[in-house]
């Protein structure tokens, strides 16, 4: 069974650009999640999508945005990029609906901005 | 302020030796979680713990989760550097869907 995937596995924009990262879950996954990794400040929840709607976000400024498509895989957008953007985006899933189902993740997007 | 506190921050050891990491709140969780991370890949789910006091073992790594829930450690022993890379907890508070991560203990075994 395929696990998370996600691409591109790097990115190079420069500021002011957009950046658009995707992500396809485990089959039958129906819950994606993205999180941003950047150094010394751990794991950052920014976006929950389930069944196509946006469940929840964190602590993000609007310019990150994303949806979920009817085949569950996710887009994650990023505007006006800044030089804090570089990091590296991982993006989960899981089954909805149970509290305790872990989370699978995929080897991330590195987005680097110049 | 981290809603999971992890420490150390970083261990260096020998193979060989046993170690304890921690992770700890002031917060309740319906669950922990624990992954291990390594260089240029996603975190992979090493164990998810829900019960106050659960203790499990996978191979030479115990976990435990506190009696009330809000801690949880990792004990490896006789390390191998195998087991080198970054170790995040991850709770998912009562009430919530959302999991939380601590800032994770970057581990390093040198043979």
């Amino acid at each position: 069974e395929a696990g998370v995937t996600q691409s591109p596995t790097h990115l190079i924009k420069t500021r002011g650009q957009q950046a658009t990262l995707r992500c396809s879950p485990i089959s039958g996954h129906t819950s994606v999640y993205w999180y941003q990794q950047a150094l010394g400040l751990g794991l950052q929840f920014l976006l929950w999508y389930d069944e196509g709607e946006e469940r929840n976000r964190g602590n993000f400024p609007p310019r990150f945005s994303g949806r979920q498509f009817p085949n569950y895989s996710s887009e994650l957008n990023v505007n006006a990029l800044e030089l804090e953007d570089s990091a590296l985006y991982l993006c989960a899933s899981s089954f909805m609906g149970f509290r305790n189902q872990p989370q699978h993740f995929g080897d991330g997007t590195r987005l680097s901005i110049l | 302020t981290q809603l999971l506190e992890q420490s150390p921050q970083f261990l260096s050891i020998q193979e060989g030796e046993n170690l304890t990491v921690y992770c700890n709140s002031s917060s309740v969780f319906s669950s922990l979680q624990w992954y291990r991370q390594e260089p240029g890949e996603g975190p992979v789910l090493l164990v998810t713990v829900v019960t106050g006091g659960e203790v499990k073992k996978l191979k030479r790594l115990t976990f435990q989760f506190g009696d009330a829930r809000k801690d949880s450690s990792l004990h490896i022993t006789a390390a191998q550097p195998g087991d080198t890379g970054l170790y995040l907890c991850a709770g998912v508070r009562a009430g919530s869907y959302q999991l939380t991560f601590g800032k994770g203990t970057k581990l390093s075994v040198i043979p």
